[in-house]
């Protein structure tokens, strides 16, 4: 399984502003996920990093708002913009193994 | 589209004591299903998986699941719960079909009473 670290691991971020959580990945990978955890919730998939192309986008997430960079097959970069309260909640990127994904340890995200 | 239910929010059992956590899915192809683990402030864990083949998996920490086709399930199971399985726990649906996107149930979160 791969070794997965994500910085910051927490962060308070005033609203207004913006914030990019990194993911780092100790093998060369193809597909990267990014997830979101709110308080008291379940993952929720926000898109899908292949390394050289765009980034695909789940139902109800936006470009603008969560623009993701994926520069080589061991790093990619999510970025929380123009925050509110209701962005708080814990970010997750993960890996594809052969089928099954793995996770990083997560950014908890406060927003005030 | 797929989707997972996890009908036990939460469930309480005593050290000691068997445990099976309840998943079932919907997916229109062959699933792939797995189950994780998250303790608190922690990232998610694998606990096993399955692609094919034996119906029965054996994952990490002691813990099994069965895959029943015919029910659309995959029931988390372990014989004898420790004071450290406490956690919450996610079942999760993926596959070729859908890109190996996972689709996650709401948890259920394991309490071990001693």
């Amino acid at each position: 399984s791969a070794v997965i670290s994500q910085k910051p691991s927490r962060d308070i971020c005033q609203r207004g502003t913006s914030l990019t959580i990194q993911c780092q990945v100790d093998s060369q990978v193809t597909m990267m996920f990014w997830y979101r955890q709110q308080p008291g919730q379940s993952l929720t998939l926000i898109a899908t990093a292949n390394q050289g192309s765009e980034a695909t986008y789940e139902s109800g997430f936006v470009i603008d708002k969560f623009p993701i960079s994926r520069p080589n097959l061991t790093f990619s970069t999510l970025t929380v913009s123009n925050m509110s309260p209701e962005d708080s909640s814990i970010y997750l990127c993960s890996v594809l193994g052969t089928y099954e994904q793995y996770f990083g340890p997560g950014t908890r995200l406060t927003v005030t | 589209a797929q989707s997972v239910t996890q009908p036990d929010i939460h469930i309480t059992v005593s050290e000691g004591a068997s445990l099976e956590l309840r998943c079932n899915y919907s997916y229109g192809a062959t699933p792939y299903l797995f189950w994780y683990v998250q303790s608190p402030g922690q990232g998610l864990q694998l606990l096993l998986k399955y692609f094919s083949g034996d119906t029965l998996v054996q994952g990490i920490k002691g813990f099994e699941a069965e895959f029943k086709r015919s029910q659309s399930s995959f029931n988390l199971r372990k014989p004898s719960v420790h004071w450290s399985d406490a956690a919450e726990y996610f079942c999760a649906v993926g596959g070729l079909e859908y890109g190996n996107k996972l689709v996650f149930g709401a948890g259920t979160i394991l309490r071990v009473k001693s």
